[in-house]
């Protein structure tokens, strides 16, 4: 029973073309992250939402924005994709304790 | 502020034998504590969560960490690896003392289970 469903799970996109990735949730949980994890690292907070508030960390690119149009979706657009965006990206979500939970991660890769 | 330090990057052990995984924090607050653990290209799994309910945290798969304040310490253990343990391991931080619950990761810690 998948509860964090992340579409695709590989995407390939080419240098600059703008890519979506998505995020859905049966938890009805209020809050969803999105986070970075580059190879052999470990996953870095790019923004979140709590409800429809919107959080972007502050060292977070311009290049990286999100939207959230219901409560079980939330979208990760990257709009000009460099090679050093290549990276896992993984999607969480918590409801009012501080567990997050995660799902399966979209790979990018950049060409 | 909050950190948390994994005291090694890579752990080697033989397939029926105990596994320790370290990990220290440091933390302004009472802090929640967490154990994921990630497979290659998949998604991080929570393993256990500390919250100060019991010191002895018990999770999945056969895990378990204990949280001793006076160390800073929560360390993760089995009694017997298997194979299927083969993983990236991270010791995570809960910021309590903010409303958004931000996690801390550790920079991990690859375990390799030999037949």
């Amino acid at each position: 029973d998948a509860m964090v469903i992340q579409n695709p799970r590989y995407q390939v996109t080419q240098f600059g073309k703008p890519v979506t990735l998505s995020c859905s949730q049966t938890l009805n949980h209020n809050v969803m992250y999105w986070y970075q994890q580059k190879s052999s690292q470990a996953p870095k907070l790019l923004f979140h939402y709590y409800d429809k508030d919107f959080n972007n960390e502050a060292d977070t690119p311009d290049n990286f924005q999100s939207r959230r149009p219901n409560t079980s979706f939330c979208f990760l657009d990257i709009r000009s994709p460099g090679l050093g965006d290549a990276a896992m990206y993984l999607c969480a979500t918590r409801a009012s304790t501080d567990t997050q939970y995660f799902g399966p991660g979209t790979r990018l890769t950049v060409l | 502020a909050q950190s948390v330090t994994q005291l090694d990057s890579h752990v080697s052990v033989s397939e029926g034998t105990p596994v320790l995984l370290r990990c220290n924090y440091s933390s302004s607050y009472s802090p929640s504590l967490f154990w994921y653990v990630q497979h290659p290209n998949k998604g991080l799994q929570l393993l256990l969560k500390y919250t100060s309910a019991a010191t002895l945290v018990k999770g999945i798969n056969g895990f378990e960490a204990e949280f001793k304040k006076s160390e800073t310490s929560f360390h993760l253990t089995k009694p017997s690896a298997h194979m299927s343990d083969a993983a990236e391991y991270f010791c995570v931080v809960s910021d309590q003392g903010g409303s958004n619950y931000k996690l801390t990761f550790g920079k991990g810690t690859l375990l390799t289970v030999n037949p």
